[in-house]
């Protein structure tokens, strides 16, 4: 159980488009997703928190515009990354919340791979 | 704030060796205590966790952590390590808010056969 599933895993866009990257949680509700992004021989960097039926989290530094987080549900969160810039080539990670669970199990997809070109 | 620092970035060992890195935390409330390893190409996946009782938490695949409050240390161990643990290792706390994770900056573990 607890199976937390990311698409796409993999995906080239050219400068200036925009991609959006979903995340499921398959097998229990989550009423918080987190996203994250980690840069090679990194550690995980909060971006966001998103919350179903609200307004996402940002954390400090994170442009709420340039990376929209939609929570539509309580299976699915979904970030676009707007306007894509080289910059943004990075692994994006994102986890869910079991709401039925304590408070800080997390369960993680298995990332999205961005390449801006 | 929370704070969590890891201070091997990457360690080699042969198999049979046995295994402790380094995981300090900074962290003003309740202490919860967590290691993620996340295998080449894989999702992180939560090896162990305290959250009270037993300072010697046992995870899965015969890791082990100890909490120590003195030293605010939580150090990952395992007596004899195989080649399939090479991965990246995290300790993390509680962020910002009670729902959030901090993560440490990672420790490359690389096993040589």
């Amino acid at each position: 159980g607890a199976v937390v599933s990311q698409h796409p895993s993999r995906v080239i866009c050219k400068s200036g488009t925009s991609v959006k990257i979903e995340c499921r949680s398959l097998d229990f509700q989550a009423t918080t997703m987190f996203w994250y992004r980690q840069f090679p021989k990194q550690s995980l960097m909060l971006m966001a928190t998103s919350n179903e039926g609200s307004k996402a989290t940002y954390e400090q530094g994170v442009e709420k515009d340039k990376f929209l987080i939609n929570h539509a549900s309580l299976t699915l969160s979904t970030l676009t990354v707007t306007s894509a810039h080289p910059e943004d080539s990075s692994f994006y990670i994102c986890s869910a919340r079991d709401l039925n669970r304590g408070s800080y199990e997390q369960y993680f997809g298995p990332g999205t791979r961005l390449t801006v070109t | 704030a929370q704070s969590v620092s890891q201070h091997n970035h990457h360690v080699i060992l042969s198999e049979a060796a046995s295994l402790e890195l380094g995981c300090n935390y900074s962290y003003g409330g309740t202490v919860n205590l967590f290691w993620y390893v996340q295998y080449p190409g894989q999702h992180l996946q939560l090896l162990l966790k305290y959250f009270s009782g037993d300072p010697l938490v046992k995870g899965i695949k015969g890791f082990e952590a100890e909490f120590i409050k003195s030293k605010f240390s939580f150090n990952l161990r395992k007596p004899s390590v195989q080649w399939s643990d090479t991965a990246e290792y995290f300790c993390a706390v509680p962020g910002r808010t009670a729902r959030q994770l901090t993560f440490g900056s990672g420790t490359q573990l690389t096993v040589l056969p």
